[in-house]
């Protein structure tokens, strides 16, 4: 089973929808958790991080379940401007912070 | 954010060259350093981790003769590929993480070559 695992994607949707990622982990012990987006032939960029309690900034939610070692995203509204590779990410080291990132999942949001 | 500059941006280099990327954090200090490489239509994968002063930790697979780590300072780390052959070409992308925080910041990444 592969440490980090997001759906294959890719996810093509019309401006407004709803779209949402899903994300399971392998390590039990892993402490934090991530949302990044990649553009295209860049760096990844922090989107947020996602707590137990689940948390939401703006358009996106997160949403955290320890017990199944699921990790959700939750984009809402989507503009065009939220196309890019959304990578979930996961600190597998604790203390030794270890990113483990998934394969992502590549979003275009069509006009 | 924080800002971390990575060069160059892109490199082609012949086979059996070595090639230096350069990593330098703009306004913090970083304590620990990654390298990561990204083939295409795959993950980000952690090749090195390392602490100013101190030798780097290779993850398992990656050779270190090969891919040397350099953290000198608590602001720059360089990797170096030496020997390049076609099967390195790949996006080679640095992480610094500050003392205070627990959020990694990404240099803009590099996109190597080798023909």
């Amino acid at each position: 089973r592969k440490e980090v695992e997001q759906d294959p994607g890719p996810f093509n949707v019309p401006e407004g929808a709803t779209v949402a990622f899903n994300c399971t982990y392998s390590n039990s012990a892993s402490q934090s958790f991530f949302w990044y987006r990649q553009d295209c032939r860049k760096e990844p960029k922090l989107l947020m991080s996602v707590y137990s309690s689940g948390n939401e900034d703006g358009r996106f939610t997160a949403q955290l379940n320890r017990a199944s070692q699921y990790i959700s995203l939750l984009i809402r509204d989507s503009k065009l401007s939220d196309s890019a590779t959304y990578l979930c990410v996961v600190n597998s080291g604790g203390s030794n912070y270890k990113l483990t990132f998934g394969k992502g999942t590549l979003l275009t949001v069509n006009p | 954010g924080a800002v971390v500059s990575q060069h160059p941006s892109r490199v082609i280099c012949k086979s059996g060259t070595s090639v230096k990327i350069e990593c330098r954090s703009l306004d913090f200090q970083a304590t620990t350093m990654f390298w990561y490489r990204q083939f295409p239509k795959q993950s980000l994968m952690l090749m090195a981790t390392s602490n100013e002063g101190s030798k780097a930790t290779y993850e398992q697979g990656v050779e270190k003769d090969k891919f040397l780590i350099n953290h000198a300072s608590l602001t720059l780390s360089t990797l170096t590929v030496t020997s390049a052959h076609p099967e390195d070409s790949s996006f080679y992308i640095c992480s610094f993480r500050d003392r205070e925080n627990t959020e990694a910041f990404f240099g803009q990444g590099t996109r190597l070559t080798v023909v």
